[in-house]
């Protein structure tokens, strides 16, 4: 089974900017969640969603958005980007209503360098 | 505020011995841990988890240990190899959450 794919592996942007991220969970997965990981650090949450619906969000700017389509995969939005924004973009997806929901499977990550 | 911290950067451990990876956290709500591995050039992949309600959880080489009251969790690797040295993510979480806070990591180099 193809585990989480992401596109593109790289991307270079200038400052504002807007990128789009792509992410295709793991067949059967309904939960898809994003993460930024800077250099040094570790991943940082940015949006959780299920079935469509945001169900979660962390402290990230109106500048970040997300959206998840019919088939689960899930799209994240950075508009008027930042040098600081420059990350490993990673998405996630998980199976919910499981004994180990928790379990998250994470996809490679987008590289994003903001010039 | 990090409510998840690995304070060790990076361990150095020989081939054979025990690695030993440590993971603070400060919000007593959390009720799930997960220790997630992370290869260069790889998201991270799941190792091992540990619910509040126990404190000890056991697979294989990998041994997780909880302390409620001191808030504080622990990998256990025995006997180390040079195939496990990568970066190890501590991430706290909610159960049922389906999303983790996580620590900044520790590299572990295991040496032949």
């Amino acid at each position: 089974d193809a585990g989480v794919t992401q596109s593109p592996t790289h991307l270079i942007k200038t400052r504002g900017q807007q990128v789009t991220l792509r992410c295709s969970p793991i067949s059967g997965h309904k939960s898809v969640s994003w993460y930024q990981q800077v250099l040094g650090q570790g991943p940082q949450f940015i949006f959780q969603y299920y079935e469509k619906e945001e169900r979660g969000r962390g402290n990230f700017p109106d500048r970040f958005s997300a959206r998840q389509f019919p088939n689960y995969s899930s799209e994240l939005n950075v508009n008027a980007l930042l040098l600081g924004d420059s990350a490993l973009y990673l998405c996630a997806s998980s199976l919910p209503r499981t004994a180990d929901y928790n379990e998250q499977f994470f996809g490679p990550g987008t590289r994003l360098t903001v010039l | 505020d990090q409510q998840v911290k690995q304070n060790s950067p990076s361990l150095s451990v020989q081939e054979g011995r025990i690695s030993i990876l440590n993971c603070d956290y400060t919000n007593s709500m959390f009720d799930y841990f997960l220790w997630y591995k992370k290869y260069p050039a790889e998201g991270p992949t799941f190792l091992i988890s540990i619910s509040s309600i126990k404190d000890k959880n056991e697979d294989g080489r990998f041994t997780v240990f909880l302390n409620k009251s001191a808030k504080h969790l622990s990998l256990h690797i025995v006997p180390s190899q040079p195939g496990d040295s990568a970066v190890y993510f501590c991430a706290a979480s909610y159960t049922n959450a389906g999303k983790s806070t996580f620590g900044d990591g520790t590299t572990l180099t295991v040496k032949p």
